[in-house]
């Protein structure tokens, strides 16, 4: 079955840090593109970070640029977001979610999806 | 980055309805436009990508059109388990933006 399971969210205090993880199974972690979207309570889903298949290349929302680094462990099956310098606009429920590319038709978009981690930013 | 706009960002409707959700990227997009339902405390579920081709297992009272800056999407018949909110995204360019959410509701 292919799957991915978020863990890592929890209690931080404003300013400080927090590691995502987004364990893969079921399907070739490798091969594929991988993403994290946010869902602050009560609001829409945002975007937030993406990498390539082999973490070439690396994609930030404005809002996380310079705070947060995505990377992964194609080893490990492993997708991470290190969370930095957290502000109360960064609780949310973060999911991963593999991307797939598709040639005719000519389309992008996000398949699976974990069940989500909560982060909540509170002193 | 490319801004979504979706319409109307609520609506109450009936079993059986006929639902039509509108959806306008701030450029064009080509077809890269996909469509998610959310219900309450779940993960995001792909229903329409490449703007009209449906993800497979998805019933085909769902449908989607359009291509540019505007789309839609269409419930032929509402059923009970398709309240929700519903998500349009672009993933014409990165971030692959999500328009602000339709909640469907009775």
């Amino acid at each position: 079955e292919v799957q991915l399971v978020e863990s890592g969210g929890g209690l931080v205090q404003p300013g400080g840090s927090l590691r995502l993880s987004c364990a893969a199974s079921g399907f070739t972690f490798s091969t594929y593109a991988m993403h994290w979207v946010r869902q602050a309570p009560g609001k829409g889903l945002e975007y937030v970070s993406a990498i390539t298949s082999n973490g070439g290349r690396t994609y930030y929302a404005n809002s996380v640029k310079g705070r947060f680094t995505i990377s992964r462990d194609n080893s490990k099956n492993t997708l991470y977001l290190q969370m930095g310098s957290l502000r109360a606009e960064d609780m949310a429920v973060y999911y991963c979610a593999r991307e797939i590319i598709v040639v005719v038709p000519a389309a992008k978009y996000m398949d699976v999806w974990g069940k989500g981690t909560t982060v909540s930013v509170s002193s | 980055d490319i801004q979504m706009t979706q319409s109307p960002s609520s609506l109450s409707a009936s079993v059986g309805d006929r639902v039509t959700i509108t959806c306008r990227a701030s450029q064009s997009v080509s077809t890269y436009l996909n469509w998610y339902q959310q219900k309450l405390g779940k993960a995001p579920k792909l229903l329409i990508y490449a703007a009209s081709s449906l993800q497979s297992g998805v019933p085909s009272r769902f449908s989607g059109s359009g291509s540019g800056t505007d789309f839609t999407l269409t419930i032929s018949s509402l059923q009970p388990e398709d309240f929700a909110t519903y998500y349009c995204q672009q993933s014409y360019s990165t971030p692959f933006t999500f328009g602000p959410g339709t909640k469907v509701d009775i």
